[in-house]
């Protein structure tokens, strides 16, 4: 079945510094990929929406430039967190669909990762 | 916009006992899909079963079944047999052909 790598799984990083989020398509060709960020006991909470070879859609409220999104490529997105803090610590998912409905009827979820900020 | 709701924040159920997790949806689409994922404590997120609004069946997936009651705009899953293992989150998703939209979730605990 389509797969979707996520990694790392953890990371803790000093406030100040960028974390780099990575989501690979494993046996697929994501055409779009979302990355969703999840708080303590909260839904998903979609943050972007990335198209290859496209700038990313951001949702309202959600810091473009603080939260850096490129799908390069059918088979890697990255979410960069720059200059992390204390309150961006949370759960980030990404999800993944070829558009043609392979795999969990067309959305594959990543494993997730969760951003520790000290 | 797209509202999913799920009215019971935790659920206890019995080992070996059946449970129905809520669901209701809030569209004007004609053409949607209904997901349920489960999110146990490690984060990812599970697919459990899926159901298009054109579906004439209730979609079924082993111990896993959707009533499916499109008037009423409710997808509750139904889950037969609870195992310890079913104690997760459960997320009810809606996918109105852009994206999904989640659930607030519900906790089920299955209790010895």
């Amino acid at each position: 079945g389509a797969v979707v790598s996520q990694h790392p799984s953890r990371v803790i990083c000093k406030s100040g510094t960028s974390v780099k989020i990575e989501c690979r398509s494993l046996d697929f060709q994501a055409t779009t990929m979302f990355w969703y960020r999840q708080f303590p006991k909260q839904s998903l909470m979609l943050m972007a929406t990335s198209n290859e070879g496209s700038k990313a859609t951001y949702e309202q409220g959600v810091e473009k430039d603080k939260f850096l999104i490129n799908h390069a490529s059918l088979t890697l997105s990255t979410l960069t967190v720059t200059s992390a803090h204390p309150e961006d610590s949370s759960f980030y998912i990404c999800s993944a669909t070829s558009g043609q409905g392979i795999g969990n009827y067309g959305y594959t979820f990543g494993s997730g990762t969760r951003l520790t900020v000290v | 916009a797209q509202k999913i709701t799920q009215t019971q924040p935790g659920m206890f159920v019995q080992e070996k006992e059946a449970v129905t997790l809520d669901c209701t949806y809030d569209t004007s689409d004609p053409s949607y899909g209904l997901f349920w994922y489960k999110q146990p404590s490690s984060g990812e997120m599970i697919f459990l079963i899926y159901q298009g609004s054109y579906d004439q069946q209730n979609a079924t997936e082993g111990r896993y079944s959707l009533n499916f009651q499109k008037a009423r705009k409710s997808a509750n899953l139904v889950i037969s047999a609870s195992q310890l293992g079913d104690s997760a989150m459960y997320f009810c998703a809606e996918d109105y052909g852009q994206n999904f939209v989640f659930g607030p979730g519900t906790r089920l605990s299955v209790l010895p």
